[in-house]
């Protein structure tokens, strides 16, 4: 199993709608970034979540601490927000805390 | 000021050649991270930087890849005797001091084609 899942793997919606993307992770996992690679490669990161909700414009992630799950929600979807949207898990302990453990991604496309 | 920058942006190279790929975090950022995304995969950690502790390699493919990092600035990842399978994108990303709570930085990353 690995440390950090996503879903759904691809997602296609038309323009305005409401988008979910869900991210589960496992124990040891403490900080959850959600980052957004567009087509040319570039990857931004969007959100950094340790607890609670953060919200950047029609962009909103969530954390469930106890249930070891997290959301990526896109609010009036454009297409513009066309992308791969990747979860990544931060170790806070251990040999290996620096480095993140990302999910596949999903692959996010909004149709006009 | 800039964001974090990387070289060259892409490498053709033939099989059994050496490269060095070059990232140049963001001034003051004591963190700094090496990645890579092979063609239709997820991205992968491959070294981490951290200050002036030992740096976290345990992401490292095999013992062709190495890494330095020299006055806590400008990062060289080296790939000796190059493969194919050492094709993909390698991004670098930086923090200011690299705890688990902050955002990473990435540069636009250097895309190697191993022929």
């Amino acid at each position: 199993k690995n440390e950090v899942e996503q879903s759904p793997q691809n997602l296609t919606a038309q323009e305005g709608e409401f988008i979910t993307i869900n991210c589960s992770y496992s124990v040891g996992i403490s900080a959850l970034h959600w980052l957004q690679q567009h087509p040319g490669g570039g990857i931004v990161s969007l959100f950094m979540l340790s607890s609670g909700k953060k919200k950047h414009g029609r962009l909103i992630a969530t954390i469930n601490i106890q249930e070891k799950h997290s959301s990526l929600h896109i609010t009036a979807s454009h297409p513009r927000d066309s992308a791969v949207y990747i979860c990544a898990g931060r170790r806070q302990w251990g040999g290996s805390q620096g480095n993140l453990i990302f999910g596949k991604g999903t692959k996010l496309s909004v149709k006009p | 000021g800039a964001g974090v920058s990387q070289s060259p942006s892409n490498k053709v190279t033939e099989k059994g050649k050496d490269v060095e790929l070059r990232c140049d975090p963001i001034s003051g950022h004591t963190a700094l991270y090496w990645y890579r995304q092979s063609l239709g995969q997820g991205l992968e950690f491959l070294i981490y930087f951290q200050g002036n502790s030992a740096p976290d390699k345990s992401g490292l493919p095999s013992d062709r890849f190495s890494a330095e990092r020299t006055g806590g600035s400008v990062s060289t990842l080296t790939i000796q005797r190059t493969q194919q399978e050492d094709s993909a994108v390698y991004l670098c990303a930086s923090t200011p001091e690299g705890t688990y709570q902050e955002t990473q930085y990435f540069g636009p990353g250097t895309r190697l084609l191993v022929l």
